[in-house]
């Protein structure tokens, strides 16, 4: 089955500064990579996903790029503010009728 | 629009007694919807897809008796903890797919504390 690893597992930057997070995945067929932001005693919130007839997605300060290549994907945050702090999780799907699969999550820490 | 209610937020609960959580997509219809279980500092684990008007299925080492799923509507999945203990303390958190577009949005989550 599909294998989704996320890195880093925890990722502290000052405020103002970008973050990344890259996830890989294992099964070339996936075809939709959402990303979902968590913050503390609540559920996951989709924050903007990408298809693979794309190759990146932008939605103001967020971002993602998909290279279906090499199977990695990321996220990219610019100009990081406090409350950007979540938990992140990066997921994949084959088709319309799976489930998704998720990385491990990545601890984003913003400094003030 | 894409809101997903999930009640109750948080339950405790004695050792033996059941406990019923509800999941509604509020504004979309969800032929789909997921269970999910959370513990600390770690990622979804996938308890069960439940498909509106037919069983749930379960994924491995899930007991369906212990977790009864149900998905009357296109817009309520229930999950029902039977006999719970305190080993079943845990955050759960439904998810429903939104049929088209197919992305998929989550609940807030329910702390389940059995004591």
């Amino acid at each position: 089955g599909e294998n989704v690893e996320q890195h880093p597992s925890t990722l502290s930057v000052q405020e103002g500064d970008s973050a990344v997070i890259k996830c890989t995945y294992s099964d070339s067929a996936s075809n939709y990579f959402p990303w979902y932001k968590q913050e503390l005693g609540k559920g996951p919130q989709l924050i903007i996903d990408i298809r693979s007839n794309v190759g990146e997605k932008k939605d103001q300060r967020i971002a993602v790029t998909l290279n279906k290549t090499a199977k990695h994907f990321s996220l990219h945050i610019t100009e990081t503010q406090p409350e950007d702090s979540a938990v992140y999780f990066c997921a994949s799907r084959k088709n319309a009728g799976n489930m998704l699969t998720f990385g491990g999550g990545t601890r984003l820490m913003v400094k003030p | 629009g894409a809101v997903v209610s999930q009640h109750p937020s948080r339950v405790i609960c004695k050792s033996g007694t059941s406990v019923k959580i509800e999941c509604r997509s509020l504004d979309f219809q969800a032929t789909t919807m997921f269970w999910y279980r959370q513990f600390p500092k770690q990622s979804l684990m996938l308890m069960a897809t439940s498909n509106e008007g037919s069983k749930a299925t379960y994924e491995q080492g899930v007991e369906k008796d212990k977790f009864l799923i149900n998905h009357a509507s296109l817009t309520l999945s229930t999950l029902t903890v039977t006999s719970a203990h305190p080993e079943d303390s845990s955050f759960y958190i439904c998810s429903a797919r939104r049929d088209g577009p197919n992305e998929q949005f989550f609940g807030p989550g329910t702390r389940l504390t059995v004591l």
